[in-house]
């Protein structure tokens, strides 16, 4: 089992391009999440997702949209990158059956290093 | 609004000594706790989950610790050796399958 991968691994964008990052997991878990880490800082929560089909925002969504349209995808997309949001993604999964679910361990990818210049 | 504090100062101690790590958290009331492990350039891996009615969790050598009344859990690491430094985050679980990280605490094993 390869567990979480995220592709690319590394991204140098200008301003104002678009680009989708890819997580795949084949755990057959409900749950996924997208973050991003700041040097020295946490993790913050970006989008997350439920169920095949379904999505919502985390703490800090803007500049940011997903898609969940297979269970075991969940695609991370920059419209119009800025600067603000070089950083370094991280997608993870996570087992759930609903919504009330206690938390299961969340399982996560390498990480996507992003420079926006 | 809901905070998590962990060490504001990275950790160094002498191998075979305890590591002790602190993560208070404020302004809310998670029903459960988790601890992860993150080495650099690397995404975090899991360690720990406590729940809210346990005073007390272990993992060979590992030993977690959740006051709800403090608003607090320890994280402790006996007997460290250098293969432990690494940055330990926390993560209270707030609620819909989401969890929120602390900044994490670096931790330095010296031989």
């Amino acid at each position: 089992n390869a567990g979480v991968t995220q592709t690319p691994k590394f991204r140098v964008l200008k301003t104002g391009q678009s680009m989708t990052l890819l997580c795949a997991q084949d755990m057959n878990h409900e749950y996924m999440y997208w973050y991003r880490q700041d040097p020295g800082m946490g993790l913050r929560l970006i989008h997350y997702s439920v169920g095949e089909g379904t999505t919502a925002k985390g703490e800090v969504p803007d500049g940011y949209n997903v898609s969940r349209l297979k269970k075991q995808n969940f695609l991370l997309g920059l419209e119009s990158a800025a600067p603000s949001q070089t950083s370094v993604y991280f997608c993870a999964s996570s087992y759930g059956l609903a919504e009330t679910s206690p938390p299961y361990e969340q399982y996560f990818g390498p990480g996507t290093r992003l420079t926006v210049t | 609004s809901q905070k998590i504090e962990q060490n504001s100062e990275a950790l160094n101690i002498q191998e075979g000594k305890t590591a002790t790590l602190t993560c208070n958290y404020t302004n809310y009331s998670p029903a459960y706790l988790q601890w992860y492990r993150q080495d650099p350039g690397r995404g975090p891996v899991f360690l720990l989950l406590i729940r809210e009615n346990e005073k007390e969790k272990r993992k060979e050598r590992l030993k977690v610790t959740f006051d709800t009344t403090l608003k607090q859990s320890l994280f402790h690491i006996t007997a460290s050796q250098p293969a432990d430094s690494a940055t330990y985050l926390c993560a209270p679980y707030t609620n819909a399958g989401k969890s929120t990280f602390g900044d994490g605490t670096t931790l330095t094993v010296k031989p």
